[in-house]
């Protein structure tokens, strides 16, 4: 079945350690988004991949960076993982309106 | 005023009742309109589209209305199995690249 595929689905990370999250379609759909998304709240927008144009939101920080080698593929890396970073973390993807979440990566930093 | 606002609940419901959920949004301009569930530490999926004319699926049911800029999602006959967040999502636009703007999210607990 074609879907959104992210690993891993639960991360543990050191405090200020790199760590990075990956997540991969068979859909073919040219836009790929990544959300961070913290309990009770609604998910919020990171970047998006339009092909391979990037487009960061304004109130990204700088210690989320993110890759996207081709059209399967996209990576978020955390540089400095701090405490307030934990949250569950969810790529998308979408070609003519509605997207198709991952299952998302639960990142937990201790 | 929040671009997407819902009602966050909880909305706690008995098993047969019917529900409704209001979802406001502030652009006008906003083209396409959708419901996502979202069950505890699960990534939202797509429950239905809404349509200026309303659509139907099964026991759900979604409208909108553009001249007070709200969508609604009335759920009849209310299963448990529909413990979940509803999540309004408005989009400003039809195709593309779309930048949706996601509401926090209703949270419904049917209880037997």
């Amino acid at each position: 079945d074609a879907m959104v595929i992210q690993n891993p689905r639960y991360q543990v990370t050191q405090f200020g350690k790199p760590v990075t999250l990956s997540c991969s379609q068979t859909l073919n759909h040219n836009v790929m988004y990544w959300y961070q998304q913290k309990s009770s709240q609604a998910p919020k927008l990171l970047f998006h991949y339009y092909d391979k144009d990037f487009n960061n939101e304004a109130d990204t920080p700088d210690n989320f960076q993110s890759r996207r080698p081709n059209t399967s593929f996209c990576f978020l890396d955390i540089r400095s993982p701090g405490l307030g970073d934990a949250a569950m973390y969810l790529c998308a993807t979408s070609l003519d309106g509605g997207y198709t979440f991952g299952s998302g990566t639960r990142l937990t930093v201790v | 005023r929040k671009e997407v606002e819902q009602d966050p609940g909880p909305f706690n419901v008995p098993e047969g009742a019917t529900v409704a959920f209001n979802c406001t949004y502030s652009n006008s301009a906003s083209q396409s309109f959708f419901w996502y569930r979202q069950d505890c530490r699960k990534e939202p999926k797509l429950l239905m589209s809404v349509y200026s004319s309303g659509n139907e699926d099964g026991r759900f049911t979604a409208q909108l209305n553009r001249a007070s800029q709200y969508i609604s999602l009335l759920i009849r006959d209310s299963k448990l199995s529909d413990s979940a967040t509803y999540l309004c999502v408005v989009n400003p636009s039809w195709g593309g690249y779309q930048k949706v703007t996601f509401g926090i999210g209703t949270k419904l607990q049917v209880i037997p």
